[in-house]
């Protein structure tokens, strides 16, 4: 079983859509947790870290649930620069990060 | 702003070659990490370099040796290339490497593209 479990899509939505990805992790001794954003042939960059409250930044809103080890990432009202593949990732001690596979995002006009 | 800089972005290498791929960054961050990416399979962790001076082994660590030349470059090198590494090799820096500073994130380069025939 890989450490960060992802949905890999593709998600097709139309514009002005809400969509959600989860994320599972296997390790209880995971210490951080982060979406990245990745777009096609370029680096992942960083979109948001997530915290157990839950944090939102503009359209974007991240859950935790430690109980559960899920994480959420909910995105209103898509635009076409949605379209991205989208990482969780978990660190553990050590700022050694464990990246799932991605989940892909199509945002369609 | 540069940031993270690998080089070079592409290559390809027969079976058996060896070579050096580079990556500095200018941000004077303690840690640097080197990744591969596979179709599918995420980035994983090759080694990483928490500070000047120290160097651990990753994920997939086999068939790669690593320098942390200064605090600015870290370098990894395939002594002899195998078709199994063909990949998109990312290098990654952040400030700490430390629980304290946990939600330091990682600023990656934008990879190099490596084919092995």
């Amino acid at each position: 079983r890989k450490e960060v479990e992802q949905d890999p899509g593709p998600f097709n939505v139309p514009e002005g859509a809400t969509v959600a990805f989860n994320c599972t992790y296997s390790n209880s001794a995971s210490q951080s947790f982060f979406w990245y954003r990745q777009d096609c042939r370029k680096e992942p960059k960083l979109l948001m870290s997530v915290y157990s409250s839950g944090n939102e930044d503009g359209r974007f809103t991240a859950q935790l649930n430690r109980a559960s080890q899920y994480i959420s990432l909910l995105i209103r009202d898509s635009k076409l620069s949605d379209s991205a593949t989208y990482l969780c990732v978990v660190k553990r001690a050590g700022n050694m990060l464990t990246f799932g596979g991605g989940t892909r995002l199509m945002v369609k006009p | 702003n540069a940031g993270v800089t690998q080089t070079p972005k592409f290559q390809v290498l027969k079976t058996g070659q060896s070579m050096t791929l580079q990556c500095a960054q200018d941000m004077n961050h303690n840690s640097m990490y080197w990744y591969r990416q596979d179709p599918g399979m995420g980035l994983r962790l090759i080694y990483y370099s928490a500070s000047e001076g120290t160097t651990d082994k990753g994920e997939v660590p086999n068939g790669y040796n690593v320098s942390r030349l200064n605090k600015r470059e870290f370098s990894l090198r395939l002594e002899s290339a195998a078709p199994s590494q063909t990949s998109v090799y990312f290098c990654a820096s952040s400030e700490r490497g430390s629980a304290q500073y946990s939600n330091q994130p990682q600023h990656f380069g934008d990879g190099t593209r490596l084919s092995i025939l």
